[in-house]
């Protein structure tokens, strides 16, 4: 069992280029969550959805975008990079349960350039 | 707006005790989390406490007043492994987590 997956694990992008990070998991969770951390600053959800079919925008959704056609994957997509958008992206999981537990993937390290 | 409060950094020695507070404001309240996460890696969970007192769980306990917007991580019997960041986070009306920035725990042996 895996949990959840990224990919990649890193990466350096021009500025400009468009970019897809993706995830994948295998619990059956419902929620799934897109995050950046930046050094000093706490985790900042850029966009989750409740449910496949369903998304919505976070704290800083601007520059990004987010798809959930099924229930186990939930690709982040940078349309046009830019240099604050450096940072490391985590992908998440929950399933709704009464603690509504986040479960987080190992996270994507994006240097834009 | 919302705001979750915590000490930037801590030390404390091998086989000690320390407490990381941590104090919130936000809209709505729907439970209190707790996460240790290691340099580079992802954030796993510790706790979660939705009810006021004292939750403990091995080494580790973590306490919610609601009516303060307070909460406190205790770490027992430190070990150098302890020493990662822990992060607060609140889930509020609309069941968004609301995250601190972190607490960096130092143990010195």
């Amino acid at each position: 069992i895996a949990g959840i997956t990224q990919a990649p694990t890193s990466q350096i992008l021009a500025a400009g280029r468009r970019m897809t990070l993706r995830c994948t998991q295998d619990m059956r969770h419902n929620a799934m969550y897109w995050y950046r951390q930046d050094l000093g600053l706490g985790l900042r959800l850029i966009h989750y959805s409740n449910t496949a079919g369903t998304t919505g925008k976070g704290e800083v959704p601007d520059g990004y975008s987010v798809s959930r056609a099924n229930t186990d994957d939930f690709p982040l997509t940078l349309a046009s990079a830019v240099p604050s958008q450096t940072s490391v992206y985590f992908c998440a999981s929950s399933g709704g349960g009464p603690d509504n537990e986040q479960f987080f993937g190992p996270g994507t390290r994006l240097t834009v350039l | 707006g919302q705001n979750i409060d915590q000490p930037t950094e801590m030390t404390a020695t091998e086989g000690a005790i320390v407490q990381i507070n941590c104090t919130y404001q936000t809209s709505g309240f729907n439970g209190l989390f707790w996460y240790q996460q290691h340099a580079g890696e992802a954030p796993t969970f510790l706790s979660y406490n939705v009810l006021d007192g004292l939750e403990e769980k091995g080494r580790f306990s973590s306490f919610l007043s609601r009516s303060k917007g307070y909460s406190y991580l205790l770490l027992k019997e430190l070990q150098m492994k302890d020493s990662a960041s822990y992060l607060c986070a609140v889930l509020d009306s609309n069941y968004q987590l609301i995250w601190g920035a972190g607490t960096k725990l130092i143990i010195k042996p």
